[in-house]
């Protein structure tokens, strides 16, 4: 079982590039999520999605963008890279989390550095 | 913004301690209750989902319970190990906070030999 999967695990990008984190879930889980850990803040959501074609922003949207144009896939687009995005990216999946059975899968993680 | 808080925000214990920690949530509009382990450098990964008041939850030396009329969970483990060191975080989702899950910043763990 592949789960989440989250690709490139590690990137370098320079202030002003854009570049897409890319996530897909063979688990046909509708809900996913896209999280940034801050040092000492835990894990801030990005934006969300409950289903294909349904997304909406979480607590920290700005300098970001999402699609979901199918179940399996929820990229995360940065546009116009800053260094205050410089963070570990965590995308996650689930059935629906009010559900007993709606625990989180997380991926690995994307290092993103910006300079 | 939803108002999630744990407590204390870290905990050195000796291996065979006991320990737990406090989650806090507003109690209104609640529907489940997450509990996950992260231990460094990894992903976080589910420990606990809990969705009735009064209930408990136990996987090996961890257990939970939750009080939703109050707005909280503790978390105990059981005779620590230094494997058990780790984050531990709680998340309520709550259906007036748009169907999604808010982390606290975490209980940090450190067990000593």
């Amino acid at each position: 079982n592949a789960g989440v999967t989250q690709t490139p695990k590690f990137r370098i990008l320079k202030i002003g590039q854009s570049m897409t984190l890319q996530c897909t879930q063979d688990m046909n889980h509708n809900y996913m999520y896209w999280y940034r850990q801050d040092p000492g803040m835990g894990l801030k959501l990005i934006y969300y999605s409950v289903g294909a074609g349904i997304t909406d922003k979480g607590e920290v949207p700005n300098g970001y963008n999402v699609s979901r144009s199918t179940t399996e896939d929820f990229p995360l687009r940065l546009e116009l890279a800053a260094p205050s995005q410089t963070s570990v990216y965590f995308c996650a999946s689930s059935y629906s989390p009010g559900a007993i059975t709606g625990e989180l899968f997380f991926g690995e993680g994307s290092r993103l550095t910006v300079l | 913004i939803l108002n999630v808080e744990q407590s204390p925000q870290s905990l050195h214990v000796q291996e065979g301690d006991s320990t737990n920690f406090t989650c806090s949530f507003p109690s209104s509009n609640f529907y489940a209750l997450h509990w996950y382990r992260w231990e460094t450098a990894k992903s976080p990964e589910a420990l606990f989902v809990m969705t009735l008041n009064g209930d408990e939850k136990k996987k090996g030396r961890i257990s939970a319970t939750l009080n939703t009329k109050e707005g909280y969970s503790y978390l105990y483990i059981k005779g620590s190990q230094p494997e058990d060191s780790a984050t531990y975080l709680c998340a309520p989702f709550l259906t007036g906070g748009g169907n999604k899950l808010t982390f606290g910043t975490g209980t940090q763990l450190k067990v000593e030999l």
